[in-house]
């Protein structure tokens, strides 16, 4: 069964520190990785996915097959990117997979 | 974009009786929908997978019969929690994947509070 850690429960950073927010992944296919982001009383909202290689609200994530990794970065965190931060996978390919989350990053940043 | 409607937002029932939640995609044919349970301060546990015109999926551990998830249109799935008990009480989240779409839209969550 496929699986995704985040180590870190809580993460705080001061506003303009670079961030960096760990996942894990088990799957040895070729899974669909996302990043989900959960602002105060808000939805789930798509952050970033592998596949686009896009950068939104300045973060980053690249996937590392070898590390299993699917790491999300920031140069310079605001205020604002404080919110919880999910990662997902799918089994892969494009098909109507299931996700599955880790168990989520709170992120704080301080002024 | 992709809108996903979920409704109620809260709701608070006695123990017992049943809850319906809807899940609704606004704008786009979702012919999967998915059943997400949420703890507080945990991640999200998948219960079901809904599937337009059949059954739906489970997940190990989910009972089938207490949880009865119906997606009878290619934009409304619910889900039926059923003789309600108080450790049914939690944050009961949707989601569904638009065709030729890589991301999944999430729903506002329902909290439901069994009293």
């Amino acid at each position: 069964a496929q699986r995704v850690t985040q180590p870190e429960k809580l993460l705080s950073v001061f506003k303009g520190a670079p961030v960096e927010l760990k996942c894990n992944y088990s799957y040895s296919g070729s899974p669909e990785l996302f990043w989900y982001v959960q602002y105060s009383r808000q939805r789930l909202q798509l952050l970033l996915r592998h596949i686009s290689r896009e950068s939104i609200k300045g973060f980053t994530a690249d996937l590392n097959k070898g590390e299993t990794s699917f790491h999300l970065k920031k140069p310079f965190a605001q205020e604002e990117d404080s919110a919880m931060y999910y990662c997902a996978s799918t089994a892969g390919g494009t098909s109507y997979g299931k996700l599955t989350f880790g168990q989520g990053t709170i992120l704080t940043v301080h002024p | 974009g992709a809108v996903v409607s979920q409704h109620p937002s809260w709701v608070i029932c006695k123990s017992g009786t049943s809850v319906k939640i809807e899940c609704r995609s606004l704008d786009f044919q979702a012919t999967t929908m998915f059943w997400y349970r949420q703890f507080p301060k945990q991640s999200l546990m998948l219960m079901a997978t809904s599937n337009e015109g059949s059954k739906a999926t489970y997940e190990q551990g989910v009972e089938k019969d207490k949880f009865l998830i119906n997606h009878a249109s290619l934009t409304l799935s619910t889900l039926t929690v059923t003789s309600a008990h108080p450790e049914d009480s939690s944050f009961y989240i949707c989601s569904a994947r638009r065709q030729g779409d890589y991301g999944y839209t999430f729903g506002s969550g329902t909290r439901l509070t069994v009293v």
